[in-house]
């Protein structure tokens, strides 16, 4: 089983949808969930971190769910500036190293 | 937010040579650096973890005698491919953390190899 597992999409929304994607994690130590935004042939970037109380930044909405081991992420009214791919990353227990899922693919559409 | 560079931003190179690339954090000293390889269509795989001053730790199945890492300073790491094959044109992608930041990585904008 892959350690951070997410569905590769890709989801077609239109503008002013609400999206919602989940990643799943095979180890319960791990402490420390972020969501990454990649555009095409460029670096990630850091859209937020995922706390055990869940947290909000503008129209995103990121939450954690330690029983059932998965991380989500709900974007709302979307624009076409959010379509990339969304990766879901998670620390490794007891190291510094990041752990990325394979990515989900959203496009927002006209 | 820390700022990290890499050089060159894409190659393309020939069969059997060595490709240098590097990764430099530019306002900020980096205690530990990662190095990532991405494929087309693919997440990114983290390949090894250098700290300054000390040997590299490789991930299982990265051979280190092909990835050749070093990081002699704390604003700057190498990743050299020697003996570069087509199967290891990638975009290579180097991260950086600082020491009092905990958790966060800074990215580098990526490095795109072409091997013909």
């Amino acid at each position: 089983r892959k350690e951070v597992e997410q569905d590769p999409g890709p989801f077609n929304v239109p503008e002013g949808a609400t999206v919602a994607f989940n990643c799943t994690y095979s180890n319960s130590a791990s402490q420390s969930f972020f969501w990454y935004r990649q555009d095409c042939r460029k670096e990630p970037k850091l859209l937020m971190s995922v706390y055990s109380s869940g947290n909000e930044d503008g129209r995103f909405t990121a939450q954690l769910n330690r029983a059932s081991q998965y991380i989500s992420l709900l974007i709302r009214d979307s624009k076409l500036s959010d379509s990339a791919t969304y990766l879901c990353v998670v620390k490794r227990a007891g190291t510094y190293k990041y752990i990325f899922g394979t990515g989900t693919r959203l496009k927002v559409l006209a | 937010g820390a700022v990290v560079s890499q050089h060159p931003s894409w190659v393309i190179c020939k069969s059997g040579t060595s490709v240098k690339i590097e990764c430099r954090s530019l306002d900020f000293q980096a205690t530990t650096m990662f190095w990532y390889r991405q494929f087309p269509k693919q997440s990114l795989m983290l390949m090894a973890t250098s700290n300054e001053g000390s040997k590299a730790t490789y991930e299982q199945g990265v051979e280190k005698d092909k990835f050749l890492i070093n990081h002699a300073s704390l604003t700057l790491s190498t990743l050299t491919v020697t003996s570069a094959h087509p199967e290891d044109s990638s975009f290579y992608i180097c991260s950086a953390r600082e020491g009092q930041t905990y958790n966060e990585q800074f990215f580098g904008p990526g490095t795109r190899l072409t091997v013909l």
